[in-house]
């Protein structure tokens, strides 16, 4: 049981670079949802999904796309990447969005440097 | 508007003794309130949850907490610390019955437990 999975692990980019950050989860989920992880700032929601073909920004939008094709699959486009968005990135998904015993799973993350 | 504060960045204990690792959460309405837990390059874990039944939680671990509505507070412990319990702990907030999109996540308590 897989659960949810990141691609890469590491990596690091120069400025104005794009690249994609993938996620995928093998439980059937519904909600999947992207966050960055910042010293000091705990985590911040940059978009998130309630199903395949619904996405919606959550509190750091800018700078990312996502789209949700299918209910595995989640990925975070970089589209010009800056200093500012070195990170670290973590997937995050739930069966369910609002119910109270849905807990959050997390994938194990994604160090993203970008010079 | 819903908020969280946790009150030490770092603790230290000596292994077998008490953790207390202190929240407070500001909520417009009835809260759900979580504990996170994340080891060292990892994604984050739930430890336990409040959902507006027993104030008294009980988590894996040997971990609880209890909801105190006077003092605003859900404050982690623990009767005896291990080794393993090394980590950063997360407090997380959201309105009862709302999506995860509400979550807000505290700055963090890094644990620190010597031998």
């Amino acid at each position: 049981n897989a659960g949810v999975t990141q691609t890469p692990k590491f990596q690091v980019l120069k400025t104005g670079q794009s690249m994609t950050l993938q996620c995928a989860q093998d439980m059937n989920h519904e909600y999947m949802s992207w966050y960055r992880q910042d010293p000091g700032m705990g985590l911040r929601l940059i978009h998130y999904s309630v199903g395949a073909g619904i996405t919606d920004q959550g509190e750091v939008p800018n700078g990312y796309n996502v789209s949700r094709s299918t209910t595995e699959d989640f990925p975070l486009r970089l589209l010009s990447a800056a200093p500012s968005q070195t990170s670290v990135y973590f997937c995050a998904s739930s069966y369910s969005n609002t119910a109270y015993n849905s807990p959050l799973h997390f994938g194990n993350g994604t160090r993203l440097t970008v010079t | 508007a819903q908020s969280v504060t946790q009150l030490d960045s770092h603790v230290s204990v000596s292994e077998g003794t008490p953790v207390l690792l202190r929240c407070n959460y500001s909520s417009s309405y009835s809260p759900s309130l979580f504990w996170y837990v994340q080891h060292p390059n990892k994604g984050l874990q739930l430890l336990l949850k409040y959902t507006s039944a027993a104030t008294l939680v009980k988590g894996i671990n040997g971990f609880e907490a209890e909801f105190k509505k006077s003092e605003t507070s859900f404050h982690l412990t623990k009767p005896s610390a291990h080794m393993s319990d090394a980590a950063e702990y997360f407090c997380v907030v959201r309105g009862l019955n709302t999506g995860f999109q509400k979550l807000v996540f505290g700055t963090g308590t890094r644990l620190l437990v010597s031998p």
